[in-house]
C-alpha cells in the first residue's frame, strides 16, 4: 500500500523556537491533513490541504499541499509547551481511505 | 453531542478469545473508519464503512470484521485474538461539508493486550 515518509522522527526545541516537519509520498494524493494527537488520546484534526500549492493556516500552525502533490510541510511559529505532542500527517486515497505517517514526536523544554 | 465513543478504554485478552470494540457517533457522519495505532507505525487502516451496510477493507483487515447496520454504530470484532494484535484502536467518523471542508473526529481509542 501506500507509504508516507514523515520528517523528522522526533525534535527537541526550546519554547519560542519555530518548528517544521514535513511529509512525503510515492504517489499522488488529492488531500492533506495534519493532525497532533497528545498522550491517551485520539488524533485531532489541525489543518486539511486540498489544493496543490495551497497554504492554509490555523493560528501559529500554517501547512502547505506541495505543488507536487507528494508532499506537504507543517510550519508551528513560536512554539509554546501546549504544542507537545506527536504529529501526523495523512495523505487520502479516494473518498475515505487516509494513509498516516509515521508522525514527529515534538518535545519543548521551557 | 458526545462526538465519538469507544468502548471499552482498556481490554486484556487471552490468545484465542473473540471480542468487539465498539464504536459509536452522534454526529450522524456516514463514513466511519477503525485504525489501529502501534508504535513508530503510526495509523493503519483496518477497515472503513462509507455509510450503512456498506463496508470495506483498509490496509490490515486480517483477523478483524465489522458490520455496519445503522449510522451510529461501527463495531470491530477480533474473532480469535492473537498477541500480534496488541495496540491502540482508534475509531473515527468522517463527514466532508458541501464546500469540501473536512471534519472528521476520533475516538479516544481503546487499549488491547493480547497474552
Amino acid at each position: 500500500g501506500q507509504q508516507l515518509n514523515q520528517s523528522p522522527q522526533s525534535m527537541f526545541i526550546q519554547e519560542g523556537e519555530d518548528v517544521s516537519m514535513n511529509c512525503t509520498s510515492s504517489s499522488i494524493f488529492n488531500t492533506w491533513l495534519w493532525y497532533k494527537q497528545d498522550p491517551g488520546e485520539g488524533p485531532v484534526l489541525l489543518i486539511a490541504l486540498y489544493k496543490a500549492g495551497e497554504l492554509t493556516s490555523n493560528g501559529r500552525l500554517t501547512a502547505q499541499f506541495g505543488i507536487t502533490r507528494k508532499d506537504s510541510f507543517l510550519n508551528i511559529s513560536a512554539s509554546i509547551p501546549s504544542d507537545v505532542g506527536i504529529y501526523f500527517c495523512a495523505g487520502m486515497e479516494g473518498a475515505q481511505k487516509l494513509v498516516f505517517g509515521q508522525g514527529t514526536r515534538l518535545t519543548i523544554n521551557p | 453531542n458526545a462526538g465519538v465513543t469507544q468502548t471499552p478504554k482498556f481490554q486484556v485478552l487471552k490468545t484465542g478469545q473473540s471480542m468487539t470494540l465498539q464504536c459509536a457517533q452522534d454526529m450522524n457522519h456516514e463514513y466511519m473508519s477503525w485504525y489501529r495505532q502501534d508504535p513508530g507505525m503510526g495509523l493503519r487502516l483496518i477497515h472503513y464503512s462509507v455509510g450503512a451496510g456498506i463496508t470495506d477493507q483498509g490496509e490490515v483487515p486480517n483477523g478483524y470484521n465489522v458490520s455496519r447496520s445503522t449510522t451510529e454504530d461501527f463495531p470491530l470484532r477480533l474473532l480469535s485474538a492473537a498477541p500480534s494484535q496488541t495496540s491502540v484502536y482508534f475509531c473515527a467518523s468522517r463527514y466532508k461539508m458541501l464546500d469540501s471542508q473536512e471534519t472528521q473526529y476520533f475516538g479516544p481509542g481503546t487499549r488491547l493486550l493480547v497474552l
